[in-house]
């Protein structure tokens, strides 16, 4: 079975620094990986997801991921966070396949100050 | 475009109690999931529905849960009796078919057991 790991649980960064959350998963075969976000109150949302191609995969608001498949890795980087990216952040990876099962990371709160 | 509808937003009982929870996902897909998010983990899948039928319930706890979509449409939740460890947040997606793209989350049903 597959898992996920986030190494960071709670970041801090001012305005306009960059960003960069971790995200390992385990599983040999081939995998569809995503990045959530849950602002506060609100359902989680879908930021991006790679399933094949290009490993440097853009989302909205600005974020980005790369997948390095010999790290295992799929990191989400924002080159310069705001204020409104205050949120907690979940990797979440599946098999490729229909009707696999979608394992969650245990997040990653991201607290920015002004 | 119209979200996952859940209800209630916030429940609390005490436990062996029991409790069920509504969720109607977007219409049109065939896929539903409940999943648990237990406070500082990620969600867990609970119970996946394709139409009115049970894919994968493997991680629901049968003594104690259960789950039905009868119509392949709105589904509920339903747990009795309930343990503590119950309080979570019970999450509610949808997608269009059986192979997750990205899902659509409902807002969850906040469960506190005392």
């Amino acid at each position: 079975a597959q898992s996920v790991s986030q190494h960071n649980h709670h970041v801090i960064l001012s305005e306009a620094a960059s960003l960069e959350l971790g995200c390992n998963y385990s599983y040999g075969g081939t995998v569809n990986l995503f990045w959530y976000v849950q602002y506060p109150g609100q359902h989680l949302q879908l930021l991006l997801k790679y399933f094949s191609g290009d490993p440097l995969v853009k989302g909205i608001k600005g974020f980005e991921a790369e997948f390095i498949k010999s790290k295992f890795s799929f990191n989400l980087r924002k080159p310069s966070v705001q204020w409104s990216d205050t949120a907690e952040y979940f990797c979440a990876v599946n098999t490729a396949g229909t009707a696999s099962k979608l394992t969650f990371g245990t997040g990653t709160r991201l607290q920015v100050t002004l | 475009e119209a979200g996952v509808a859940q209800s209630p937003r916030y429940k609390i009982i005490e436990k062996r109690q029991s409790v069920a929870f509504w969720c109607n996902p977007i219409s049109g897909h065939a896929t539903l999931y409940w999943y648990q998010q237990i406070l500082g983990q990620g969600p867990k899948l609970l119970i996946q529905f394709q139409n009115n039928g049970v894919v994968d319930d493997s991680q629901l706890p049968k003594d104690r849960f259960s789950a039905e979509r009868l119509k392949g449409v709105d589904s509920t939740l339903k747990i009795q009796p309930a343990k503590l460890e119950d309080s979570a947040v019970y999450l509610c997606a949808s997608s269009l078919d059986s192979a997750w793209t990205g899902g659509i989350f409902g807002q969850g049903t906040r469960l506190t057991v005392v």
